[in-house]
C-alpha cells in the first residue's frame, strides 16, 4: 500500500538554527512528492515538489527538500529558521494506483521556532 | 484570480440538520477534491471529481454526498449532520496536465455539529 509517514508530531528549533522536518514514503513506481504548510486557521499552501531531476528541490520561503530514493525519504530543510516559520507542515505523495490526481498526506508535523 | 474559495467559512448545525458547502475555483482545473481535517489525523479525502459531471468516493465518504454540475464548482452535502462530522473541511483543485498534480487549497470551512 502507498503511504507517507512523518515520524515527528512536533519539531522544536531555535530561531537562526537549521531545521529539518522528516518524511518517508512508500509507493510502487517513481514518486511525485510534495510539501505543504498550514498556518493557523488557514488552508494548505504549496511549498515545493519533486517529480524528476535534481534531488535537491528549492521552494518558497527559503525551504528546500532532498529526495533520497535509497532511503525513500523527502526531508524538508531550511538553513536558518524564523519564528514566522512556525506552522503545521504536511508531506504528500501522489497516489500512483490511479490517474485521479489524488495525494496521500502524512499526519503533519508541527514546527515550533522559538526566539 | 481568486484561486479556490469556500462558502461558508463557519457553520454550526444541530444533529440531523442538512447543509451544503460550496467550493469554487477560477483556474479551469479539471480535478477537485473535498477533505476533512481532524486533530492528529491529517487530511482525509471524502470525495473527488475528475471532471464535470463525475464524482467518486474517497477514504471517508459515508454521510456525505457531492455534485459537480459545473467545472468550476464542487458541492459537498451533509444530509443529516452528526457530531462526528464536526471538522474543518477543505476543498482543493488541480490540473495534472499543467501543474504536475500540485493541489491548490481553499481557506476551509469550520463546521460544528451539536
Amino acid at each position: 500500500a502507498q503511504s507517507v509517514a512523518q515520524p515527528e508530531d512536533q519539531v522544536n528549533v531555535a530561531e537562526g538554527n537549521p531545521l529539518t522536518v522528516k518524511c518517508t514514503y512508500s509507493v510502487s513506481g517513481n514518486p511525485y512528492l510534495f510539501w505543504y504548510v498550514q498556518y493557523p486557521n488557514r488552508g494548505l499552501q504549496f511549498l515545493l515538489k519533486y517529480i524528476t531531476g535534481d534531488n535537491l528541490v528549492k521552494g518558497s520561503y527559503g525551504f528546500e527538500a532532498e529526495f533520497n530514493k535509497s532511503q525513500t525519504s523527502f526531508h524538508l530543510k531550511k538553513p536558518s529558521a524564523l519564528v514566522s516559520d512556525s506552522a503545521l507542515y504536511f508531506c504528500a505523495v501522489r497516489d500512483l494506483s490511479s490517474n485521479t490526481g489524488k495525494l496521500i498526506f502524512g499526519q503533519g508535523t508541527t514546527l515550533q521556532v522559538k526566539p | 484570480n481568486a484561486g479556490v474559495t469556500q462558502t461558508p467559512k463557519f457553520r454550526v448545525l444541530k444533529t440531523g440538520q442538512s447543509m451544503t458547502l460550496l467550493c469554487a475555483q477560477d483556474m479551469n482545473h479539471e480535478y477537485m477534491y473535498w477533505y476533512r481535517q481532524d486533530p492528529g489525523m491529517g487530511l482525509r479525502l471524502i470525495h473527488y471529481s475528475v471532471g464535470e459531471g463525475t464524482t467518486a468516493k474517497g477514504e471517508v465518504p459515508d454521510g456525505y454526498n457531492v455534485s459537480r454540475l459545473k467545472k468550476q464548482n464542487f458541492l459537498l452535502g451533509l444530509e443529516s449532520a452528526a457530531p462526528s462530522q464536526t471538522s474543518v473541511y477543505f476543498c482543493a483543485s488541480s490540473s495534472p496536465s499543467r501543474d504536475g498534480y500540485e493541489q491548490y487549497f481553499g481557506p476551509g470551512t469550520r463546521l460544528t455539529v451539536t
